[in-house]
C-alpha cells in the first residue's frame, strides 16, 4: 500500500498562475485534510473533508479551492498564485478521532 | 473557538536529560490527544497518543500525561538522545468539528 501520495514534490509558480496539488490515499479513510506549513512555523488547516462530496473550510481557505468526488482523491486548487502562498503543503488522512497520516508534502514557491 | 496552546516554543537540553512539553486545550469535549514529531524536511509522524479515559501512557522513553479537569496534557521524553531533536506538535481532536487542533510546535534540540 502506498498510503498517502502527493504530487508534485516541488513546484515553482509565477505570480498569477494556477495549479492543482494532487493527494491520493489507498487507506480507505473518510477524513482528508490539507495543511500548509510556512518555514519554521506550525501547521495551518486550509480545507478538510469528512467524506466524498463534503468539504469544509479550515482557518486559511482564501486563495484555495478543493473538491472531493471520490474517497481516494482530494485535490487542492490554487487560483492566481501569490508570493504569500509559498509554503509546504501537506495532505493528511484519517478515520476521525484516530491517527492522521500525512503525505510527503509539496514544496511550492511563488515568484 | 477551539484552541491548543503549546509551551515552550524552543527547548534545549543536554543529552541524557529529560524534556517536557506542555499543552492546554479549550474544548472540554475533546477526547483524543496525539503528539507528532517532525524532523527537518520530513512529514509529521505520530509518536504517541492518549484518550481521555486514561491519565498516562508510556512507550519506552516517551510518556504522555493528561489532566482532563485542568485541560492540560504533557509529553515527557526521558534519557534524550540527539535523534530526538525535532519539532514536536501536540493536538486535540475537535469533537464537534471533525479535525485536529494543533499546537504551535516546540523545537527540541538535544546537545551531545
Amino acid at each position: 500500500n502506498a498510503g498517502v501520495t502527493q504530487t508534485p514534490k516541488f513546484r515553482i509558480l509565477k505570480i498569477g498562475q494556477s495549479m492543482t496539488l494532487q493527494c491520493t490515499q489507498d487507506m480507505n479513510h473518510n477524513y482528508m485534510y490539507w495543511y500548509r506549513q510556512d518555514p519554521g512555523m506550525g501547521l495551518k488547516l486550509i480545507y478538510y473533508s469528512v467524506g466524498a462530496g463534503i468539504t469544509d473550510k479550515g482557518e486559511v481557505p482564501n486563495g484555495y479551492n478543493v473538491s472531493r468526488s471520490t474517497t481516494e482523491d482530494f485535490p487542492l486548487r490554487l487560483e492566481l498564485a501569490a508570493p504569500s502562498q509559498t509554503s509546504v503543503y501537506f495532505c493528511a488522512t484519517g478515520l476521525g478521532e484516530y491517527e492522521q497520516y500525512f503525505g510527503p508534502g509539496t514544496r511550492l514557491t511563488v515568484t | 473557538g477551539e484552541n491548543v496552546e503549546q509551551h515552550p516554543s524552543t527547548l534545549s537540553v543536554q543529552e541524557g536529560d529529560s524534556a517536557v512539553i506542555k499543552c492546554t486545550y479549550s474544548d472540554s469535549a475533546s477526547n483524543y490527544f496525539p503528539w507528532y514529531k517532525q524532523e527537518l524536511g520530513k512529514r509529521p509522524q505520530l509518536i504517541i497518543d492518549i484518550r481521555s479515559n486514561v491519565g498516562e501512557k508510556k512507550d519506552q522513553r516517551i510518556a504522555v500525561t493528561l489532566n482532563k479537569t485542568a485541560k492540560h496534557f504533557s509529553l515527557h521524553i526521558t534519557e534524550t538522545q540527539p535523534e530526538d531533536s525535532a519539532v514536536y506538535f501536540c493536538a486535540a481532536w475537535g469533537d464537534s468539528s471533525y479535525k485536529l487542533i494543533f499546537g504551535s510546535g516546540t523545537r527540541l534540540l538535544v546537545r551531545p
